[in-house]
């Protein structure tokens, strides 16, 4: 089965840039999507597609996807991005919707 | 707006079984696939069913293969998750989410319900 692996965790200052990483075996070749999910609730869609914003969502949040690497960057980190981030990918073999195990963004 | 709203949450021994819904608004309900994802406590999240907007496709993560079935009812924009034999380990948070057209990302969720399995 297909593995993303993600940091445990990252931390930031409030006002820099934080960027986390999911890995994976020719990721590059993939759409990724990236989660935010904050304490006590569900998953809310941040980047769709590589690097494509939904509706709504800070201009701060990017994406980029390459190689064997994804990576979700967000520029003039705020107290309110503290959260886990999840990325994930459909995979034509096994368990289709994969996930990574997730990252928790601290803000210090 | 879009709005799913899970339900049917609670206890169950090992062995039992559990529906859960899902009640969607705010889209064309038949048009979108939809997915069943859960998060164990303190644990990430989990990919476990999926279903085509026309029930023509289903597919099921091994962990819940024979054990767990997904149906919809576009008549009343309903999302199930039938769950028999249930394990200790089936113990999580389950939300449904819509599968957006196209990227296969899961653009909207439910608020999530919270299944426990214990004796």
């Amino acid at each position: 089965s297909y593995v993303l692996t993600q940091p445990p965790s990252v931390s930031v200052a409030p006002g820099k840039t934080a960027r986390i990483s999911c890995g994976g075996n020719n990721i590059g070749d993939n759409g990724v999507h990236w989660y935010q999910q904050k304490p006590g609730q569900a998953p809310v869609l941040v980047i769709s597609y590589d690097s494509d914003r939904p509706l709504g969502i800070p201009e701060r949040f990017s994406g980029s996807n390459s190689g064997n690497t994804a990576t979700l960057t967000i520029n003039r980190v705020e107290a309110g991005d503290e959260a886990d981030y999840y990325c994930q990918v459909w995979h034509t073999s096994g368990d289709h919707w994969v996930f990574g195990g997730g990252t928790k963004l601290t803000v210090l | 707006e879009v709005y799913l709203v899970d339900s049917g949450g609670g206890v169950r021994p090992p062995g039992g079984s559990m529906r859960l819904s899902c009640a969607g608004s705010g889209f064309t309900f038949s048009s979108y696939g939809m997915n069943w994802v859960r998060q164990a406590p303190g644990k990430g999240l989990e990919w476990i069913s999926y279903i085509s907007g026309t029930s023509h496709t289903i597919d099921y993560a091994d962990s819940v293969k024979g054990r767990f079935t997904i149906s919809r009812d576009n008549a009343r924009n309903s999302l199930y998750l039938q769950m028999t034999s249930l394990k200790v380990e089936d113990t999580a948070v389950y939300y449904c989410a819509r599968v957006s057209v196209g990227s296969r990302a899961l653009d909207y969720w439910g608020q999530g319900i919270l299944v426990t399995v214990a004796s």
